[in-house]
């Protein structure tokens, strides 16, 4: 256990549905990274939430969404979704980032697996 | 962005075998990791190294960020050594994200 929890790991769904995978980061990680892994894409950086706050994002669709709660758990949210968009989404978590510094000790949970049919 | 390339793209090894692999960056760093997926998805951060030399039992790690790249060794290969190895970097003066590699699959017959 990496101490990163997702939610669900499985999921199936049509195209055109909407769907919410969640996160939990290890204890004490105040950022959270989002990565979508396609055969074709490799692992693609989507966003990360610091604290609550969007930080960086990177090759996300517009039908796609995320947001850190207070309690420091994330949800990415997917809209209109398309069957291009079956793929393995991870989360990561990291120690503190200062901005001053970059963050170290990098753990992935387990991934969601998402199909679309 | 910066570019990361990885070799080689598969490797096939009997048990017991020693491998090396590589991991070329296009620009300065901040920060290089490696990781392992295991055949059942799981990302594993093996090293955490920018520069000079890490070991963690049969596994090892070298970056030389001069001449931009990274190696990982593998000595006496098992077959739970098997999935995929990335390596992943963030540029120097960037955000601090890590942009990835395409992997190296390994596979490691008994």
């Amino acid at each position: 256990d990496s101490g990163v929890t997702q939610t669900p790991k499985h999921l199936i769904t049509a195209t055109g549905q909407r769907v919410t995978l969640r996160c939990s980061p290890r204890s004490g990680d105040l950022s959270v990274y989002w990565y979508q892994q396609s055969l074709d894409q490799g692992l693609q950086f989507l966003i990360q939430y610091y604290n609550g706050e969007e930080r960086a994002k990177g090759n996300i669709l517009e039908r796609f969404s995320a947001q850190q709660f207070p309690d420091l758990h994330s949800e990415l949210n997917l809209s209109s979704l398309e069957l291009g968009d079956s793929a393995l989404y991870f989360c990561a978590s990291s120690v503190e980032w200062t901005g001053t510094a970059p963050p170290y000790g990098y753990t992935f949970g387990s991934g969601t697996r998402l199909t679309v049919v | 962005g910066i570019q990361v390339e990885q070799s080689p793209p598969d490797l096939i090894l009997q048990e017991g075998a020693n491998s090396t692999l590589r991991c070329n960056f296009s620009d300065s760093v901040n920060n290089l990791q490696w990781f392992h997926q295991n055949p059942w998805g799981q990302l594993i951060n093996l090293f955490y190294i920018p520069s000079g030399t890490k070991q963690n039992g049969r596994l090892s790690a070298t970056t030389v960020a001069t001449e931009r790249y990274s190696l990982l060794y593998i000595s006496s290969s098992q077959t739970t050594d098997s999935g995929v190895y990335f390596c992943a970097v963030d540029a120097s003066g960037g955000s601090y994200i890590p942009t990835f590699g395409r992997g190296t699959s390994l596979i490691v017959h008994p």
